[in-house]
């Protein structure tokens, strides 16, 4: 079956640190790939997406590379803010190109400390 | 400004009276869907409609019903909530399968 397994947090990190924020997936065909941030009190919001092999997805600072051959999209930040304090869902869609049907990780709390 | 809304935001039952979390969203859009969030489980969809009238199970539909009259409108009914159908309840919406997501804020549901 289709699953997202991402690391357990909380990911505590200064200001500027760099972040990774591990997922891999074990799906079958070609699922498109997200990466969602869900803000203290607020729903969910599309941070990223990939939708085929090789893709980079990138928004805010925030990237993900699509890989197929380690079945992984691992988020990275070059240097976090507080701002960015929040807690970041892997997903994936089993429909190469759709966004309905996720399936997501467990999710990761990051904190950012000043 | 576009929006998924949900009411109410925070509710506290007791097990085994009837419940209706509303859902409405005013961007036009076809589908809709319901997941409830629990730690270290993540989001798990519950039940999804493609339109009007369409309505279809997701992964954990056991104890819920929706339905969708009305395009804007897509309710979640608990006919008679258990304990463990305590958990924080999004809906979302997108303009057909193949758009983002637009979740709204939550809904905090604690059945005792």
């Amino acid at each position: 079956g289709n699953s997202v397994t991402q690391m357990e947090g909380p990911v505590t990190l200064s200001e500027e640190a760099f972040l990774t924020i591990n997922c891999t997936y074990t799906a079958t065909g070609y699922p498109s790939l997200f990466w969602y941030v869900q803000y203290p009190g607020e729903g969910l919001q599309l941070l990223l997406k990939a939708t085929k092999a090789d893709d980079k997805g990138s928004n805010k600072g925030f990237e993900a590379t699509y890989r197929k051959e380690t079945t992984s999209f691992h988020l990275e930040k070059g240097s976090v803010q507080v701002s960015d304090s929040a807690v970041y869902f892997c997903a994936l869609s089993p429909f190469s190109g759709g966004y309905n049907k996720l399936i997501f990780g467990a999710g990761t709390r990051l904190a950012v400390h000043p | 400004e576009a929006q998924v809304t949900q009411n109410p935001r925070y509710l506290i039952t007791v097990t085994g009276k009837k419940l209706t979390v509303t859902c409405s969203q005013n961007m036009n859009h076809e589908y809709m869907s319901w997941y409830r969030q629990d730690p270290g489980l993540g989001l798990r969809q519950i039940y999804y409609s493609m339109n009007v009238e369409v309505t279809d199970k997701g992964d954990v539909p056991e104890g819920y019903k929706v339905s969708r009259k009305e395009k804007r409108n897509f309710p979640l009914i608990l006919e008679s909530p258990s304990p463990n159908q305590t958990s924080l309840y999004f809906c979302a919406s997108s303009l057909n399968r193949e758009h983002e997501q637009y979740f709204g804020p939550g809904t905090r549901l604690t059945v005792t």
